[in-house]
């Protein structure tokens, strides 16, 4: 009964590839995201998505393409991997987007590794 | 734009020792603050939060208060344990036109020795 979940856990690929990185949440929240945490730790936003529309878009490359097809679900495909891409995404979800006190409750994480 | 500046790490400790992890925003309007907790290998989680100016967030021992004159929201613990080493992360959300967003700090790695 994991509130958000994102497969896999950990990714290990050649450059160039395509690959896709898949979340789900169970707490019927409006709003998903995914967040890049670099190796210094630093988050940075890269999708917001509300009731599967996008609706933050962060200067991300546009081989990075994600996909809701349904509220519960945010998928990220990433085509054409480069090695500075790995990092470890997160999904999160929240219940509106921006309320007051809006919180975001995050999955497990994902570690990319682009060799 | 909307920012957090936190504390550079990393930060050690001993065992019941007081923490202080300092903590700044800027912001336009009236964002909600938040800290959150890594510990290692997982995901973040909500530690605390505070919504408007004044309230106080506490959560496990640990508190921060919402001050909007100094624009700060820094964590502290009377007393620290083993258990509490993890990488700490202040943070803000607030509408944008109709967009929400969570900005993280950069966050600070707390060691605590035995």
């Amino acid at each position: 009964d994991t509130a958000v979940s994102q497969t896999p856990k950990y990714l290990v690929t050649q450059m160039g590839n395509d690959k896709s990185i898949k979340c789900e949440q169970n707490l019927g929240h409006d709003t998903m995201y995914w967040y890049k945490q670099d190796s210094k730790k630093f988050l940075k936003i890269m999708f917001s998505y509300n009731n599967k529309e996008l609706i933050i878009n962060e200067t991300v490359p546009n081989r990075f393409s994600p996909k809701s097809p349904d509220k519960a679900h945010l998928n990220l495909h990433i085509n054409s991997l480069e090695l500075g891409d790995s990092a470890v995404y997160f999904c999160a979800s929240s219940r509106e987007p921006g309320g007051a006190g809006t919180e975001a409750f995050f999955g497990q994480g994902t570690r990319l590794t682009v060799v | 734009g909307d920012s957090v500046t936190q504390m550079e790490g990393p930060v050690t400790l001993s065992e019941e020792a007081f923490l202080t992890i300092n903590c700044t925003y800027t912001a336009t309007g009236y964002p909600s603050l938040f800290w959150y907790v890594q510990y290692p290998g997982e995901g973040l989680q909500l530690l605390l939060k505070a919504t408007k100016a004044d309230d106080k967030g506490s959560n496990k021992g640990f508190e921060a208060t919402y001050r909007k004159e100094t624009t700060s929201f820094h964590l502290e613990k009377g007393s620290v344990q083993v258990s509490d080493s993890a990488v700490y992360f202040c943070a803000l959300s607030g509408r944008y036109s109709s967009a929400s967003k969570i900005i993280f700090g950069s966050g600070t790695r707390l060691s605590i020795r035995p």
